[in-house]
C-alpha cells in the first residue's frame, strides 16, 4: 500500500494563479481530510469529506474548494492564489477506529 | 468550540534527559486523544492514542502518555530522549461519537534533542 499520496510536492505560484492539489489513498477510507500547516499555528482544517459525495467546511475553507472525486481521491482547489496561502498543505485519511494517516505534504509559495 | 493548548513552543533537552510535553483541551464531554509526531521533511505520523480503558497508554519509540480527565490533560513522556526523537510533536483532539470526525491539533512543540 503507498498509503496517502500527495502531488505536487512542491510548487510556486505567482498571485492570482490557481492551481489543484491532488490527494489519494489506497486504503479504503471513508473519510479525507485537507490541512494546511503554519508555523506556530499547528494544524488547521481546511475541508473534508466524510464520504464520497460529500464535503464539508472546515476552519478556515475561505479561498478554497474541494472535489471528492471518488472514494480514493480528494483534490484542493486554490482559484486565484494569495500570499497568505503560503503554506504546507497535508491531506489525510480516516479509518474507522478514528486514527487519521497523512500524506507527505505539498509545500506551497506564492509570490 | 473544543480547543486544544500545548503551553511549550520549543522544548531543547540534552540526550537521555526526560521529556513531558504538556497537553490541555477544552471539551467537557468523552474525548478521543491523540499525539502525532512530524520528524524534520517528514509527514505526520501517530505516536500514542487514547480511546478508553487504562489511561496510561503507551506508543511507539518509548512514548507514553496518560489521560487526567480532571485535569483535562494528555501529557506525552519519555524516560529518556535520543537525538532522533528532535521533532515537532502534536497533541489532537476529538470528539467522541461526534458527527463531524474532525480532529482539533495543537499549535505542536518543537523538540530539540543535542547530542
Amino acid at each position: 500500500n503507498a498509503g496517502v499520496t500527495q502531488t505536487p510536492k512542491f510548487q510556486v505560484l505567482k498571485t492570482g494563479q490557481s492551481m489543484t492539489l491532488q490527494c489519494a489513498q489506497d486504503m479504503n477510507h471513508n473519510s479525507m481530510y485537507w490541512y494546511r500547516q503554519d508555523p506556530g499555528m499547528g494544524l488547521r482544517l481546511i475541508y473534508y469529506s466524510a464520504s464520497e459525495g460529500t464535503t464539508d467546511k472546515g476552519e478556515v475553507p475561505n479561498g478554497y474548494n474541494v472535489s471528492r472525486l471518488n472514494k480514493r481521491e480528494f483534490s484542493l482547489r486554490l482559484e486565484s492564489a494569495a500570499p497568505s496561502q503560503t503554506s504546507v498543505y497535508f491531506c489525510a485519511s480516516r479509518t474507522g477506529v478514528e486514527t487519521q494517516y497523512f500524506g507527505p505534504g505539498t509545500r506551497l509559495l506564492v509570490l | 468550540a473544543q480547543s486544544v493548548s500545548q503551553h511549550n513552543h520549543h522544548v531543547i533537552l540534552s540526550e537521555a534527559a526526560s521529556l513531558e510535553l504538556g497537553c490541555n483541551y477544552s471539551y467537557g464531554g468523552t474525548v478521543n486523544l491523540f499525539w502525532y509526531v512530524q520528524y524534520p521533511g517528514q509527514h505526520l505520523q501517530l505516536l500514542l492514542k487514547y480511546f478508553s480503558g487504562d489511561p496510561l497508554v503507551k506508543g511507539i519509540k518509548g512514548f507514553e502518555a496518560e489521560f487526567i480527565k480532571s485535569k483535562f490533560s494528555f501529557n506525552l513522556r519519555k524516560p529518556s530522549v535520543q537525538w532522533s526523537d528532535t521533532a515537532e510533536y502534536f497533541c489532537a483532539v476529538k470528539e467522541y461519537g461526534g458527527a463531524t470526525n474532525k480532529l482539533i491539533f495543537g499549535t505542536g512543540t518543537l523538540l530539540a534533542v543535542q547530542p
